[in-house]
């Protein structure tokens, strides 16, 4: 089945600082979607994204499909965008969602 | 619009007791999934529900796992008898269509088996 490979696994942000965060997919796919999973575990959508350049407020996305790979932008991090955050997709002629394994968030005040 | 319902949300149960878990979709979705969330990994697919017929069930251990969506609407996921490994969060999902299309996740029931 498609992999799915995101980086860095664990990131430690400065109230207000900026970051990126990177998924990998291994094939061409027809789905891709950004979640936010609370310390509580709700799994919040963030972005169904499987081409191209969207943005909500202080997150922005990118999905560049001829190159396998999408960016997950924070900018100004708050407190409140800690937890995990998972790319999921899923490919042409597979009905699966396929989540990697999430990147760790922590913003310190 | 209410979101996806899910309960209960915690269950704590002794090994080999069964246990079932409830889902309610959002209004209209027509597709409905249920995954199985292990601590520090990804969701994982059990089953697919298009309408009360159920299209992916291959990562479902038919052993000990049901599920079932009688009308096309609420589902039941129930384990019987639970085992230790059983221990995770069951997240259940909806979407308008198929796999294509944005899915919705509930809050999840969190299960312990002792």
């Amino acid at each position: 089945g498609i992999q799915v490979e995101q980086s860095p696994p664990d990131l430690i942000l400065q109230e207000g600082a900026n970051s990126t965060l990177r998924c990998n997919f291994s094939d061409s796919v027809n789905n891709l979607q950004w979640f936010h999973q609370n310390p509580w575990g709700q799994l919040i959508n963030l972005f169904y994204i499987p081409s191209g350049t969207k943005q909500n407020g202080r997150l922005s996305a990118t999905t560049v499909a001829t190159e396998r790979y999408s960016l997950l932008y924070i900018s100004s991090s708050q407190t409140t965008d800690s937890g995990v955050y998972f790319c999921a997709v899923t490919s042409y002629g597979n009905n699966r969602l396929a989540f990697g394994k999430g990147n760790q968030v922590v913003v310190i005040p | 619009e209410a979101g996806v319902v899910q309960s209960p949300r915690y269950k704590i149960i002794e090994k080999k007791q069964p246990v079932a878990f409830w889902c309610n979709p959002i209004s209209g979705h027509n597709t409905l999934y249920w995954y199985l969330q292990n601590l520090g990994q990804g969701p994982e697919l059990l089953i697919r529900y298009e309408n009360e017929e159920a299209v992916d069930d291959s990562q479902l251990p038919k052993d000990r796992f049901s599920a079932e969506r009688l009308k096309g609407v609420d589902s039941t996921l129930k384990i019987q008898p639970a085992e230790l490994g059983d221990s995770a969060v069951y997240l259940c999902a909806s979407s308008l269509g198929g796999n294509a299309d944005t899915q919705y996740f509930g809050p999840g029931t969190r299960l312990t088996v002792l």
